[in-house]
């Protein structure tokens, strides 16, 4: 299976610490984006990737987030100082950016806080 | 800005029911419709999508239909069966406002529970 695969599943860390997540997308697709879910809802978009280069980003990444992605393969999020409110699924998702840009998500990496 | 609402859960229904779960959008230009499922313990996989008024989706038995005049994408099944307990997330994607990104704008999911 040539899915979309994240790493790890789950990460537990301690206020203030620094954490990355991994994502390897589809292989020929040219897109990649980054959501967080929170418990009951559903996924909020966080930055998005064409090739290496990232486009956008919405307001909610702050500054204590930062995403890359060389070589327009794999893609890592890292968030610095952690602090409770960033516990939530985060999540990836893959396109060809066809015109119905259908997006094919990872199965997430479960961050805790504590 | 853009949204999409999800009738409110969670829904119980007995195996072989019907199955409708609303959802409704507020969209700025045309956008496409999608419907994604996330299975206990694994990642959100896409349902089916549309992209044009009128056009249906459909996968798995699952149905919906692009509703502009009523700005809807309701989800039906004929016939439910346990396997379908999952939660259900009805999303769009707004070319106008998304930019380049397309980024999916999703509703709060809702959880299906289907008893034997």
């Amino acid at each position: 299976d040539t899915g979309v695969s994240q790493d790890p599943r789950h990460k537990i860390t301690k206020r203030g610490q620094n954490v990355t997540f991994r994502c390897d997308p589809i292989s020929e697709h040219n897109r990649l984006y980054w959501y967080r879910q929170t418990l009951g809802q559903g996924p909020e978009f966080l930055t998005y990737f064409q090739n290496e280069a990232q486009l956008e980003k919405s307001r909610l990444l702050s500054d204590r987030f930062s995403a890359e992605r060389p070589k327009g393969s794999f893609s890592t999020l890292e968030i610095q100082r952690t602090e409770q409110g960033d516990s939530a699924m985060y999540l990836c998702a893959s396109s060809l950016g066809s015109t119905t840009n259908e997006q094919y998500f990872g199965p997430g990496t479960r961050l805790t806080v504590t | 800005g853009d949204s999409v609402t999800q009738m409110e859960g969670p829904v119980t229904l007995s195996e072989e029911a019907f199955l409708t779960i609303n959802c409704t959008y507020t969209a700025t230009g045309y956008p496409s419709l999608f419907w994604y499922v996330q299975y206990p313990g694994e990642g959100l996989q896409l349902l089916l999508k549309a992209t044009k008024a009128d056009d249906k989706g459909s996968n798995k038995g699952f149905e919906a239909t692009y509703r502009k005049e009523t700005t809807s994408f309701h989800l039906e099944k004929g016939s439910v069966q346990v396997s379908d307990s999952a939660v259900y997330f009805c999303a769009l994607s707004d070319p106008t406002v998304s930019g380049s990104a397309r980024q999916l704008t999703f509703g709060s999911g809702i959880q299906l529970t289907v008893l034997p």
